[in-house]
């Protein structure tokens, strides 16, 4: 089984301020195809999950540019680099590379 | 877009049987997956099933105990429960797993076990 790992588990960060979040992989995400299936998601509060990054580094239809994706292998990160009162809620890194499985959560919150 | 039903209260020991209800004549196209909630937790993996239903797979803990299975003439995706445990309780949510991404979901149903 993968596991992810996903630090920190809270930021606390104010408006217009970057934020980062990393998230580890117990082996590495790179698959057969070549791609990196790895994708990040936002949780707000009392709302399903929904789609930031895909492929370690691919922004999904709609997601503002303040958000990107980085990593190889087994290394990754998210960043928001200006946050903005709407972000807040619980993000999550996903591997589907070996089957799935998600990340822990990093809860983000405005000071 | 994606919607659950079918979750509720049940004791210990029993069975559920959730649906998810695809709006999209593609449905067929598309590997879908189960992701549960416990209240208060994480995002847990559970099950995916591939376009046909032919191939399956299950996060370790609900092995034996819950089945994926789909009905593309319904758009329809399924997930029995037997044997539930007081730990299964969560929202559930079906995904659209479309390059080994999520990039639907549903709004979630809840099943909370307990006496």
């Amino acid at each position: 089984e993968t596991v992810m790992t996903q630090t920190p588990l809270s930021l606390s960060v104010a408006p217009g301020q970057p934020a980062s979040i990393s998230c580890k992989s117990t082996q590495s995400l790179l698959y057969s195809d070549g791609k990196t299936y790895l994708s990040w998601y936002l949780q707000k509060p009392g709302q399903s999950p929904q789609l930031l990054i895909y492929e370690v580094s691919s922004r999904f239809s709609g997601v503002p540019d303040r958000f990107s994706g980085s990593g190889s292998g087994s290394d990754f990160t998210l960043k928001i680099s200006r946050v903005e009162a709407e972000d807040v809620g619980v993000y999550y890194c996903l591997q589907g590379t070996h089957l799935r499985t998600f990340g822990q959560g990093t809860k983000l919150e405005i000071k | 877009q994606l919607v659950e039903s079918g979750g509720g209260l049940v004791q210990p020991g029993g069975s559920l049987r959730l649906s998810c209800a695809a709006s999209t004549s593609t449905f067929s196209s598309y590997w879908i997956d189960w992701v549960r909630q416990a209240p208060g937790k994480g995002l847990e993996w559970v099950a995916i099933i591939s376009q046909d239903g032919s191939v399956n797979y299950y996060v370790d803990s609900v092995k034996g105990r819950f089945t994926i299975s789909r009905d593309n003439a319904k758009n329809s995706l399924y997930l029995q429960m037997n044997s539930l445990r007081a730990e299964d309780t969560a929202v559930y949510y079906c995904a659209k797993d479309w390059g080994r991404r999520m990039d639907v979901w549903g709004q979630g149903t809840t099943v909370t076990v307990s006496s």
